[in-house]
């Protein structure tokens, strides 16, 4: 089965610092790479996905790039402010069926 | 609200009690999936139904737990015999999955979660 691995699992930087969280996967049939954002107490939210056909995607202060044959993807945040503060999570799947999770990175941005 | 609504929010059993949980999915999504999540960890996936019908289960989907959605809307996640093992979060997310397979890519979207916990 497809197996999904993110880093770093906690990362803590300072108020408009970068933050990088890279995903790798195993399964080359995967075309579909979302980041979800966990708040504590509430579901995952869909923050910004990308195609297997687009090498990177930005959207504000948040940013995928995707390197297909290597087999991963990462989570860009720039300029970062406390209300980023959460659980990050990676879930490539196969377009049209199941996610599969890594386990998370927790961020924490300190003021 | 127009998002994915679960209930209860919360819901404390003891060992051995069945329990039910719902969800209601965004209106006019035709896929309905459910995971589940313990502390510290990412969502597992359970099972997902295209419209009533259920396609796929995984292997954690144990015979004490049945999954329906009779009228593709709205599901039920049923635990029966429930043991301490099954305490976590329940989630539960819908798509737009067009039938001739070209429009947008699954895009989840997902409930507040039903926490779990059996004394």
């Amino acid at each position: 089965g497809e197996n999904v691995e993110q880093h770093p699992s906690t990362l803590s930087v300072q108020e408009g610092d970068s933050a990088v969280i890279k995903c790798t996967y195993s399964d080359s049939a995967s075309n579909y790479f979302p980041w979800y954002k966990q708040e504590l107490g509430k579901g995952p939210q869909l923050i910004i996905d990308i195609r297997s056909n687009v090498g990177e995607k930005k959207d504000q202060r948040i940013a995928v790039t995707l390197n297909k044959t290597a087999k991963h993807f990462s989570l860009h945040i720039t300029e970062t402010q406390p209300e980023d503060s959460a659980v990050y999570f990676c879930a490539p799947g196969g377009g049209y069926n199941k996610l599969i999770f890594g386990a998370g990175t927790r961020l924490a941005v300190h003021p | 609200d127009t998002g994915v609504s679960q209930d209860p929010r919360h819901k404390i059993t003891k060992r051995g009690q069945n329990v039910t949980f719902r969800c209601d999915p965004i209106s006019e999504h035709n896929r309905l999936y459910w995971y589940r999540q313990t502390l510290g960890q990412g969502p597992e996936f359970l099972t997902y139904f295209q419209n009533e019908a259920q396609l796929e289960k995984s292997r954690l989907l144990s015979d004490r737990f049945s999954a329906e959605r009779p009228k593709g809307s709205f599901s039920t996640l049923e635990i029966q015999r429930t043991e301490q093992g099954d305490s976590a979060m329940y989630l539960c997310a819908s798509s737009l999955v067009g039938l001739a397979g070209g429009s947008s890519y699954n895009e989840q979207f997902f409930g507040p979660g039903t926490r779990l916990t059996v004394l």
